[in-house]
């Protein structure tokens, strides 16, 4: 079966860094999204990654091993607004996007 | 402004009655799909549309059925409601269904069923 694996929750401090892991076992692979979703509304687009490496975008940094099935998403300078679900997904073989249960990141003053 | 419309925003719905989730993007976006999110399970797809004219099931169909008859316009009904699809719904739009392209999210449909 396909599957993808991230924290449940996760807790950080405002001005802080914090790494949120997925980890991928899916039938081909065609590129990983990670989508960041406030509560009650609509996931929108943080980043896409289809070669092995790190994608810096701003705060936010994406990696990817493709060997390793394994990516992260790295937010720095943490701010109050980052508290959000954080959305992990993968496009298969058939081209349709797997999701993760996605991680919902607690930020703290 | 350019995105996706869903409408209603909420309902709350008596099993066994019918019901049509309405979805209309006015970016061209070929590729069109309809998902339900529960705490816990994350997106799954129902069904989804690459193309005007075309429809595919996604990962859980049953109870769901679509149509796309042109490029804008993707409703979702429901023939006869059950509780187990009290659900958030999204609809979601791409400009290509072969992957490598962000989709677009509209902002939801929250349909309780009592």
């Amino acid at each position: 079966g396909q599957n993808i694996d991230q924290p449940t929750e996760m807790t950080a401090t405002e001005g802080a860094i914090v790494q949120i892991n997925c980890t991928y076992q899916t039938s081909g692979f065609n590129g990983l999204f990670w989508y960041q979703q406030h509560a009650g509304e609509a996931p929108t687009f943080l980043s896409y990654n289809v070669l092995d490496g790190l994608e810096e975008k701003g705060r936010f940094s994406s990696f990817l091993s493709r060997s390793k099935g394994y990516s992260y998403l790295l937010l720095k300078e943490l701010q109050m607004k980052d508290s959000a679900s954080y959305l992990c997904a993968v496009v298969d073989s058939n081209y349709q996007l797997i999701w993760g249960a996605g991680t919902k990141l607690i930020i703290k003053p | 402004i350019a995105g996706i419309t869903q409408a209603p925003t909420s309902q709350i719905l008596a099993a066994g009655r019918r019901m049509t989730l309405r979805c209309t993007q006015d970016m061209r976006h070929n590729a069109m799909y309809w998902y339900r999110q529960d705490l816990g399970l994350g997106l799954r797809l129902i069904h989804y549309s690459n193309t005007a004219g075309t429809t595919g099931k996604g990962e859980v169909p049953d109870g769901y059925s679509v149509s796309r008859a042109n490029t804008d316009d993707f409703p979702l009904t429901l023939a006869s409601a059950v509780p187990s699809q009290t659900s958030v719904y999204f609809c979601a739009s791409s400009d290509s269904g072969t992957g490598g392209y962000g989709y677009t999210f509209g902002s939801g449909t929250r349909l309780t069923v009592v």
